[in-house]
């Protein structure tokens, strides 16, 4: 069964500072995982989508890596933003669910607060 | 459309009342899922539909929810005779066909018990 782990759970950092979050998956088969950012009271907003058979995407300020075979990913914000601050969510697209589906296995989140 | 679009996008209803909350899809979308987030907690899957398969319903919690899609078009999610513990965020997203596609969601309907 897949399960996912996002560490910190919550996160604290000065405005502009460089930061890292982390996920992590129990199964290597997968299509794609994808991280989402959700602001309090909202839906969540794609930021990255990353194939399995790519090591990184980039998009702006932000930099996911993907190492399928270690089942980790980590999203990198470069000089982050009070406007950064967010529950960060990572899912994964496993290759094979039950046979029936793929659906999305979401991850419990990082809450992430840039303090001006 | 531009997004995925749920509506309501709050509902409160009183304890036994049936809901049915409505989301939208992405235009062409052939993929469309249903989540639920309890306050503080993560996304739990409830539905699944691809096209014209039959939906993968494994995480619908009880008897009392259902959902319906017609063809590629809007879903319906019914809770019937609320509880509640059903008091929670929906949310929507459906991807493009094929699995290397990225998933959007929208921006979901808080659901309050009463």
């Amino acid at each position: 069964k897949q399960e996912v782990t996002q560490i910190p759970a919550a996160l604290s950092v000065p405005e502009g500072e460089n930061l890292v979050l982390n996920c992590s998956f129990t199964d290597s088969a997968i299509y794609n995982l994808q991280w989402f950012r959700q602001d309090p009271g909202k839906g969540l907003t794609s930021l990255l989508l990353i194939q399995s058979s790519q090591r990184e995407q980039t998009s702006g300020r932000l930099n996911a890596s993907l190492d399928k075979s270690s089942g980790r990913s980590t999203l990198y914000i470069a000089a982050s933003q009070p406007g950064d601050s967010a529950t960060y969510l990572c899912a994964v697209r496993p290759r094979r669910y039950g046979g029936a589906t793929n659906k999305l296995i979401f991850g419990t989140g990082t809450l992430l607060a840039v303090q001006p | 459309g531009a997004g995925v679009s749920q509506s309501p996008s709050n509902k409160v209803t009183e304890k036994g009342k049936d809901v049915e909350l409505r989301c939208d899809p992405i235009s062409g979308h052939t993929a469309l899922y249903w989540y639920r987030q309890r306050l503080g907690q993560g996304l739990e899957f409830l539905i699944y539909f691809q096209g014209n398969s039959a939906p993968d319903k494994s995480g619908l919690p009880s008897d009392r929810f259902s959902a319906e899609r017609t063809g590629e078009s809007v879903s319906t999610l019914t809770i019937q005779r609320t509880q509640q513990e059903d008091s929670a965020v929906y949310l929507c997203a459906s991807t493009n066909r094929g699995m290397n596609t990225e998933a959007f969601f929208g921006q979901g309907t808080r659901l309050t018990v009463v």
